[in-house]
């Protein structure tokens, strides 16, 4: 299977600061990389639809400019948590599909990020 | 919604025995996804099943998918302790995947 890391694995930041978490398509180009956010002992939500080179598809209900995502490469997708506040702390979590295998998503570790 | 609804939420058996969870939906579907996540880590894909497929067996896993009942049902046989993680299972509709609630299941040593 594919290989996604991220980073950072975990972050704590002070309300109304922006922070960048990372995710990594390691041994394959990844032309689409989907964002998602977990509260704890939830389930995971669909944000964004990120694609390269071109810009994200946010799903109902997540704004765009808290949190934005660029995809620069085949590689890299990054999301931008812009002036963070406590209830953005959540673990949040990188897929991809691998390859032609167009409906197998695969995951990165996730990050979690705690807003004090 | 989309998502896919799971029961048990939680379910806690004795290692060896098997475990059932089930997942019920509301749309139409190309395949439905298991996946595993052990506490604040990331997900792992268990087992696919494509919306024209019955039965699926993985291992230890078996899964049945019932599209006129729109539901799921992941078995896992001969549980282990290392089983001890949340299970999700994960719709896939229009290029996108849509999780359930989870079961978290507990297996005791």
């Amino acid at each position: 299977g594919a290989v996604v890391s991220q980073h950072p694995s975990w972050v704590i930041c002070k309300s109304g600061t922006s922070v960048k978490i990372e995710c990594r398509s390691l041994d394959f180009q990844a032309t689409t990389m989907f964002w998602y956010r977990q509260f704890p002992k939830q389930s995971l939500m669909l944000m964004a639809t990120s694609n390269e080179g071109s810009k994200a598809t946010y799903e109902q209900g997540v704004e765009k400019d808290k949190f934005l995502i660029n995809h620069a490469s085949l590689t890299l997708s990054t999301l931008t948590v812009t002036s963070a506040h406590p209830e953005d702390s959540s673990f949040y979590i990188c897929s991809t599909r691998w390859g032609g295998a167009t409906d197998t998503q695969y995951f990165g570790p996730g990050t979690r990020l705690t807003v004090l | 919604s989309q998502q896919g609804e799971e029961d048990p939420q939680a379910l806690s058996i004795q290692e060896g025995e098997n475990a059932t969870m089930n997942c019920s939906y509301k749309t139409s579907i190309n395949n439905l996804q298991w996946y595993r996540q052990n506490s604040g880590r990331g997900l792992v894909h268990l087992i696919l099943i494509r919306s024209n497929e019955r039965e699926k067996h993985s291992g230890r896993l078996r899964v049945t998918l019932d599209t006129s009942k729109k539901s799921s049902s992941l078995l896992i046989t001969a549980s282990r302790a290392a089983d001890t993680a949340s299970y999700f299972c994960a719709v896939y509709n229009f290029n996108k995947f849509y999780f359930g609630s989870g079961t978290k299941l507990n297996v005791k040593p």
